[in-house]
């Protein structure tokens, strides 16, 4: 069965700190990853995703940015953080199978960052 | 812009009722559609999917679709307090001119419902 890992689960970081979170997946292999934050008391607003190593998209303009070094991993980046970074972070995957036009999206844990 | 617009909450419904949410999206040729539950804190937990038209159950989940009014509902029968949560819709457009998908998902703004003994 597949498995999504996000760590840290926590994190508190000062304004202009550099950030990194990690995001693997196991018992899958070419998933389409994504990253997504999650505002308190808001939706879902998805970063950035990626069909493949080294392929990126941005969603939103921001000073965030991420890269998948292997084919399971995604990495969220960011080289100085602003206080509006703050929120909660997801990284979901998913596949391309029987289905391929359902496209369910599998969350990790997440990661709650707080800049103060 | 593409939009999912769910039912302004919070919901509250007593336990063993039926839970309605409800959901309405912009894009027409949107392909498939996501109920995803999320517990305070928490991460969200997918609980249906549907593509076709009519109803899919599972359990005492009834997800309900109708393309033609763009329109996709989540029924939950017998409604129990661990059923308070915020739930998610999703909506995937499909292919994009080019045919090819990237499995993006479009998330409304969340319903709470709240299931009071």
């Amino acid at each position: 069965s597949q498995t999504i890992h996000q760590w840290p689960a926590t994190l508190v970081q000062p304004v202009g700190s550099p950030l990194s979170l990690e995001c693997t997946v196991e018992g899958t292999s070419n998933p389409n990853l994504y990253w997504y934050r999650q505002a308190a008391g808001r939706g879902l607003q998805l970063l950035f995703y990626s069909v493949g190593i080294g392929q990126i998209s941005s969603e939103v303009p921001q000073n965030l940015s991420a890269s998948r070094p292997q084919d399971r991993q995604f990495i969220l980046s960011s080289k100085k953080l602003l206080l509006s970074d703050s929120g909660f972070y997801l990284c979901a995957w998913s596949g391309e199978g029987p289905r391929t036009h359902s496209y369910e999206q599998y969350f990790g844990p997440g990661t709650r960052l707080t800049v103060t | 812009q593409k939009e999912v617009e769910q039912n302004s909450g919070p919901l509250s419904v007593p336990e063993g009722a039926i839970a309605s949410l409800n959901c309405t999206y912009s894009d027409q040729g949107s392909q498939s559609f996501f109920w995803y539950r999320q517990y305070s804190g928490k991460s969200p937990e997918l609980i249906m999917f549907i593509y076709s038209n009519g109803d899919k159950e599972d359990g005492r989940f009834t997800a309900q679709l109708n393309k033609a009014s763009q329109y996709v509902s989540l029924l939950i029968r017998d409604s129990q307090p661990s059923d308070s949560a915020t739930y998610l819709c999703a909506v995937n457009p499909g292919r994009d001119a080019g045919g090819t998908s990237y499995g993006k998902l479009t998330f409304g703004q969340g319903t709470i419902l709240t299931v009071h003994p």
